[in-house]
């Protein structure tokens, strides 16, 4: 069974500051992975999804990258904002035939605090 | 506005008093999803769907059932509900079949069963 562990679970920063959240999964046998930002009492919105083809995904100050041997994905936020502050979720999917294209496992999410 | 909604948002109801969470994409999408979110859980998948009367279980799907009669619409039902399916659940939709695409999520229902 799939399971996606994010680290760390929390994270404060002063503004301006680059960082990495790191999203690990025990099943190589991935279709993709995808990035979303959680706001509190809101629902998900998607920043990057990357094919298990492909090495990494940029959106603005944003960066994904996905290691798919050796289970592992980070998520790069240049120059961080106060608007950053959002809890980040890492998701994968299968890639094991069938209908299990239709699942999807998430990690429990990085809690990002940007500080003015 | 391409969107995703979810009625109700809040729901407060006793064990055993079935229940329909309803959820709509006004984006033409054929794949459609409910999650469950948990503190220390995370997001679960419960049920998801390929397309009309094309259904499939997630991760946790017990107690749980799910229609998909029309494209747009993907009822979440509870038919005997628990206190232990109190929760936040989402719906989310995805162009393609299987939902390989970017994923767009609904605002979220928060239920409780008392």
């Amino acid at each position: 069974k799939q399971e996606v562990t994010q680290i760390p679970a929390a994270l404060s920063v002063p503004e301006g500051e680059n960082l990495v959240l790191n999203c690990s999964f025990t099943d190589s046998a991935i279709y993709n992975l995808q990035w979303f930002r959680q706001d509190p009492g809101k629902g998900l919105t998607s920043l990057l999804l990357i094919q298990s083809s492909q090495r990494e995904q940029t959106s603005g100050r944003l960066n994904a990258s996905l290691d798919k041997s050796s289970g592992r994905s980070t998520l790069y936020i240049a120059a961080s904002q106060p608007g950053d502050s959002a809890t980040y979720l890492c998701a994968v999917r299968p890639n094991a035939g069938g209908t299990s294209y239709g699942k999807l496992t998430f990690g429990q999410g990085t809690i990002l605090t940007v500080h003015p | 506005e391409a969107q995703v909604t979810q009625n109700p948002r809040y729901l407060i109801t006793v064990t055993g008093k079935k229940l329909t969470v309803t959820c709509s994409q006004n984006m033409n999408h054929e794949y459609m999803s409910w999650y469950r979110q948990d503190p220390g859980l995370g997001l679960r998948q419960i049920y998801y769907s390929m397309n009309v009367e094309v259904t499939d279980k997630g991760d946790v799907p017990e107690g749980y059932k799910v229609s998909r009669k029309e494209k747009r619409n993907f009822p979440l039902i509870l038919e005997s509900p628990s206190p232990n399916q109190t929760s936040l659940y989402f719906c989310a939709s995805s162009r393609g079949q299987w939902g390989t695409d970017t994923q767009y999520f609904g605002p979220g229902t928060r239920l409780t069963v008392l």
